[in-house]
Protein backbone atom coordinates (compact mmCIF):
# COMPACT_ATOMS: atom_id res chain seq x y z
CA UNK A 1 0.00 0.00 0.00
CA UNK A 2 1.14 3.62 -0.63
CA UNK A 3 -0.16 7.02 1.12
CA UNK A 4 1.09 10.16 1.37
CA UNK A 5 1.31 12.72 4.14
CA UNK A 6 2.12 16.57 3.65
CA UNK A 7 3.02 18.09 6.56
CA UNK A 8 0.97 21.76 7.15
CA UNK A 9 -2.38 22.42 6.04
CA UNK A 10 -0.96 25.51 5.52
CA UNK A 11 1.95 27.76 4.61
CA UNK A 12 2.24 31.03 4.69
CA UNK A 13 5.55 32.81 3.79
CA UNK A 14 6.56 36.38 2.72
CA UNK A 15 6.99 37.46 -0.79
CA UNK A 16 11.06 36.72 -1.56
CA UNK A 17 10.92 33.91 1.15
CA UNK A 18 12.10 31.07 0.72
CA UNK A 19 9.19 28.08 0.18
CA UNK A 20 9.43 24.48 1.61
CA UNK A 21 6.13 22.30 1.61
CA UNK A 22 6.89 18.81 2.93
CA UNK A 23 5.71 15.45 2.03
CA UNK A 24 6.33 11.67 3.45
CA UNK A 25 5.98 9.02 1.45
CA UNK A 26 5.29 5.17 2.44
CA UNK A 27 5.46 3.04 -0.23
CA UNK A 28 6.24 -1.04 -1.02
CA UNK A 29 7.74 -0.55 -4.21
CA UNK A 30 9.96 1.61 -5.61
CA UNK A 31 7.84 5.37 -5.79
CA UNK A 32 7.20 7.53 -8.22
CA UNK A 33 6.57 10.96 -6.93
CA UNK A 34 4.65 13.91 -7.99
CA UNK A 35 4.13 17.22 -6.78
CA UNK A 36 0.85 19.03 -8.36
CA UNK A 37 -0.44 22.74 -8.24
CA UNK A 38 -3.83 23.70 -8.19
CA UNK A 39 -4.61 27.11 -8.86
CA UNK A 40 -7.99 28.72 -7.56
CA UNK A 41 -10.99 27.04 -9.62
CA UNK A 42 -8.81 25.17 -11.67
CA UNK A 43 -7.35 21.65 -12.23
CA UNK A 44 -4.46 20.23 -11.16
CA UNK A 45 -1.05 20.90 -13.09
CA UNK A 46 2.22 18.54 -12.65
CA UNK A 47 5.20 20.66 -11.45
CA UNK A 48 7.42 17.71 -11.28
CA UNK A 49 8.33 14.36 -11.01
CA UNK A 50 10.25 11.85 -10.16
CA UNK A 51 10.82 8.26 -11.49
CA UNK A 52 14.20 6.91 -11.67
CA UNK A 53 17.65 8.58 -12.27
CA UNK A 54 18.44 12.21 -10.40
CA UNK A 55 17.43 12.63 -6.95
CA UNK A 56 17.10 16.66 -7.70
CA UNK A 57 14.14 17.18 -10.01
CA UNK A 58 13.55 20.31 -11.04
CA UNK A 59 10.04 21.80 -12.15
CA UNK A 60 8.37 24.69 -13.55
CA UNK A 61 8.30 28.03 -12.25
CA UNK A 62 11.42 27.40 -10.42
CA UNK A 63 10.19 24.97 -8.11
CA UNK A 64 12.18 21.46 -7.43
CA UNK A 65 12.56 18.71 -4.93
CA UNK A 66 14.75 16.29 -3.67
CA UNK A 67 13.89 12.57 -2.85
CA UNK A 68 15.71 10.80 -0.36
CA UNK A 69 15.33 7.41 0.36
CA UNK A 70 16.43 7.17 3.55
CA UNK A 71 14.16 10.22 4.84
CA UNK A 72 11.04 8.78 2.67
CA UNK A 73 10.80 12.45 1.89
CA UNK A 74 10.31 14.40 -1.36
CA UNK A 75 10.05 18.09 -0.10
CA UNK A 76 9.41 20.91 -2.57
CA UNK A 77 11.44 24.21 -2.18
CA UNK A 78 11.55 27.62 -4.31
CA UNK A 79 14.00 29.59 -3.23
CA UNK A 80 12.10 32.95 -3.79
CA UNK A 81 8.44 33.07 -3.37
CA UNK A 82 6.21 35.14 -5.69
CA UNK A 83 2.56 36.21 -5.14
CA UNK A 84 1.52 34.25 -8.24
CA UNK A 85 3.01 31.20 -6.26
CA UNK A 86 -0.42 30.79 -3.97
CA UNK A 87 -2.44 27.93 -4.60
CA UNK A 88 -2.43 24.83 -2.99
CA UNK A 89 -0.03 22.28 -3.71
CA UNK A 90 -0.36 18.20 -3.82
CA UNK A 91 1.88 15.60 -2.99
CA UNK A 92 1.06 11.96 -4.60
CA UNK A 93 2.85 8.73 -5.35
CA UNK A 94 2.55 5.70 -7.91
CA UNK A 95 4.79 3.04 -8.43
CA UNK A 96 6.07 1.21 -11.80
CA UNK A 97 3.97 0.01 -14.23
CA UNK A 98 0.70 1.54 -12.48
CA UNK A 99 -1.20 4.32 -12.46
CA UNK A 100 -2.25 5.34 -9.91
CA UNK A 101 -1.90 8.45 -7.56
CA UNK A 102 -2.17 8.07 -4.56
CA UNK A 103 -2.42 12.21 -2.90
CA UNK A 104 -1.79 14.11 -0.07
CA UNK A 105 -4.20 15.99 1.73
CA UNK A 106 -2.69 19.15 0.16
CA UNK A 107 -1.00 22.10 1.45
CA UNK A 108 -2.49 26.19 0.74
CA UNK A 109 0.39 27.94 0.41
CA UNK A 110 0.32 31.64 1.28
CA UNK A 111 2.24 34.50 -0.10
CA UNK A 112 1.65 37.67 1.68
CA UNK A 113 3.41 41.18 0.47
CA UNK B 1 -4.49 22.01 -27.96
CA UNK B 2 -3.95 18.84 -25.80
CA UNK B 3 -7.02 18.91 -22.90
CA UNK B 4 -9.24 16.86 -21.00
CA UNK B 5 -12.83 18.95 -21.21
CA UNK B 6 -15.87 18.41 -18.73
CA UNK B 7 -18.73 19.25 -18.24
CA UNK B 8 -20.80 20.80 -16.44
CA UNK B 9 -18.08 23.07 -14.91
CA UNK B 10 -20.71 23.52 -11.99
CA UNK B 11 -24.06 21.50 -11.07
CA UNK B 12 -26.72 21.81 -8.46
CA UNK B 13 -29.07 19.33 -8.14
CA UNK B 14 -31.49 17.42 -5.62
CA UNK B 15 -30.98 14.33 -4.20
CA UNK B 16 -32.34 11.50 -6.15
CA UNK B 17 -32.09 13.16 -9.68
CA UNK B 18 -29.85 11.19 -11.57
CA UNK B 19 -27.06 13.04 -13.30
CA UNK B 20 -23.99 12.45 -15.60
CA UNK B 21 -20.88 14.26 -15.45
CA UNK B 22 -19.09 14.11 -18.97
CA UNK B 23 -15.07 13.93 -19.59
CA UNK B 24 -13.22 13.91 -23.05
CA UNK B 25 -10.19 13.95 -23.98
CA UNK B 26 -8.19 14.22 -26.61
CA UNK B 27 -4.80 12.93 -26.52
CA UNK B 28 -5.27 9.71 -27.24
CA UNK B 29 -4.91 8.25 -24.07
CA UNK B 30 -5.69 4.77 -22.62
CA UNK B 31 -6.24 5.48 -18.82
CA UNK B 32 -8.65 7.68 -17.58
CA UNK B 33 -9.64 8.19 -14.02
CA UNK B 34 -12.18 10.06 -11.79
CA UNK B 35 -11.16 11.78 -9.06
CA UNK B 36 -13.15 13.37 -5.89
CA UNK B 37 -11.54 16.42 -4.09
CA UNK B 38 -13.18 16.99 -0.44
CA UNK B 39 -11.46 19.77 2.11
CA UNK B 40 -8.93 17.73 4.16
CA UNK B 41 -8.90 14.82 2.56
CA UNK B 42 -6.90 15.53 -0.80
CA UNK B 43 -8.18 13.75 -4.19
CA UNK B 44 -9.01 10.20 -4.02
CA UNK B 45 -10.01 7.93 -6.77
CA UNK B 46 -13.58 7.01 -7.94
CA UNK B 47 -13.39 4.29 -10.63
CA UNK B 48 -10.61 4.28 -13.23
CA UNK B 49 -9.91 2.99 -16.97
CA UNK B 50 -7.14 1.06 -18.48
CA UNK B 51 -8.77 0.67 -21.89
CA UNK B 52 -12.22 1.06 -23.42
CA UNK B 53 -14.90 -1.11 -21.74
CA UNK B 54 -12.15 -2.30 -18.93
CA UNK B 55 -13.35 -0.22 -16.09
CA UNK B 56 -12.28 -0.98 -12.20
CA UNK B 57 -13.22 0.70 -8.85
CA UNK B 58 -10.78 3.03 -6.82
CA UNK B 59 -11.13 4.39 -2.99
CA UNK B 60 -14.54 5.35 -3.04
CA UNK B 61 -16.95 3.80 -5.48
CA UNK B 62 -20.31 3.91 -3.42
CA UNK B 63 -22.60 5.48 -5.49
CA UNK B 64 -21.12 5.68 -8.40
CA UNK B 65 -21.05 4.66 -12.09
CA UNK B 66 -18.88 4.90 -14.86
CA UNK B 67 -18.78 3.52 -18.64
CA UNK B 68 -16.36 2.98 -21.28
CA UNK B 69 -17.80 3.02 -24.88
CA UNK B 70 -15.15 5.34 -26.79
CA UNK B 71 -11.17 5.88 -26.04
CA UNK B 72 -12.35 9.34 -25.62
CA UNK B 73 -15.17 9.54 -23.35
CA UNK B 74 -15.33 8.60 -20.04
CA UNK B 75 -18.80 9.58 -17.97
CA UNK B 76 -19.28 9.50 -14.43
CA UNK B 77 -22.84 8.69 -13.62
CA UNK B 78 -24.65 9.12 -10.60
CA UNK B 79 -27.38 7.08 -9.98
CA UNK B 80 -29.18 8.42 -6.81
CA UNK B 81 -27.14 11.57 -6.14
CA UNK B 82 -26.82 11.70 -2.26
CA UNK B 83 -25.84 15.64 -0.39
CA UNK B 84 -22.96 13.37 0.42
CA UNK B 85 -21.46 13.56 -2.97
CA UNK B 86 -21.53 17.21 -2.48
CA UNK B 87 -18.20 17.85 -3.95
CA UNK B 88 -15.19 18.88 -6.57
CA UNK B 89 -15.22 16.20 -9.18
CA UNK B 90 -11.81 15.76 -11.37
CA UNK B 91 -11.09 13.47 -14.69
CA UNK B 92 -8.07 12.43 -15.60
CA UNK B 93 -5.77 10.84 -18.25
CA UNK B 94 -2.40 9.14 -19.01
CA UNK B 95 -0.83 7.00 -21.63
CA UNK B 96 -0.33 3.35 -19.95
CA UNK B 97 2.70 2.93 -18.04
CA UNK B 98 5.24 1.21 -20.27
CA UNK B 99 8.85 -0.59 -19.48
CA UNK B 100 7.47 0.30 -15.73
CA UNK B 101 7.23 4.01 -16.23
CA UNK B 102 4.32 6.26 -15.31
CA UNK B 103 3.37 9.25 -17.55
CA UNK B 104 1.94 12.27 -16.18
CA UNK B 105 -1.91 12.25 -15.45
CA UNK B 106 -3.54 15.49 -17.14
CA UNK B 107 -6.55 16.87 -15.35
CA UNK B 108 -9.86 18.42 -16.40
CA UNK B 109 -10.51 21.96 -15.00
CA UNK B 110 -13.08 20.12 -12.30
CA UNK B 111 -16.66 19.66 -11.88
CA UNK B 112 -18.29 21.28 -8.30
CA UNK B 113 -21.12 19.45 -7.82
CA UNK B 114 -23.84 20.28 -4.85
CA UNK B 115 -26.56 18.08 -3.94
CA UNK B 116 -29.14 19.23 -1.99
Amino acid sequence: AQSVTQLGSHVSVSEGALVLLRCNYSSSVPPYLFWYVQYPNQGLQLLLKYTTGATLVKGINGFEAEFKKSETSFHLTKPSAHMSDAAEYFCAVSGPGFQKLVFGTGTRLLVSP
Amino acid sequence: EAQVTQNPRYLITVTGKKLTVTCSQNMNHEYMSWYRQDPGLGLRQIYYSMNVEVTDKGDVPEGYKVSRKEKRNFPLILESPSPNQTSLYFCASSFLPTSGFAYEQYFGPGTRLTVT
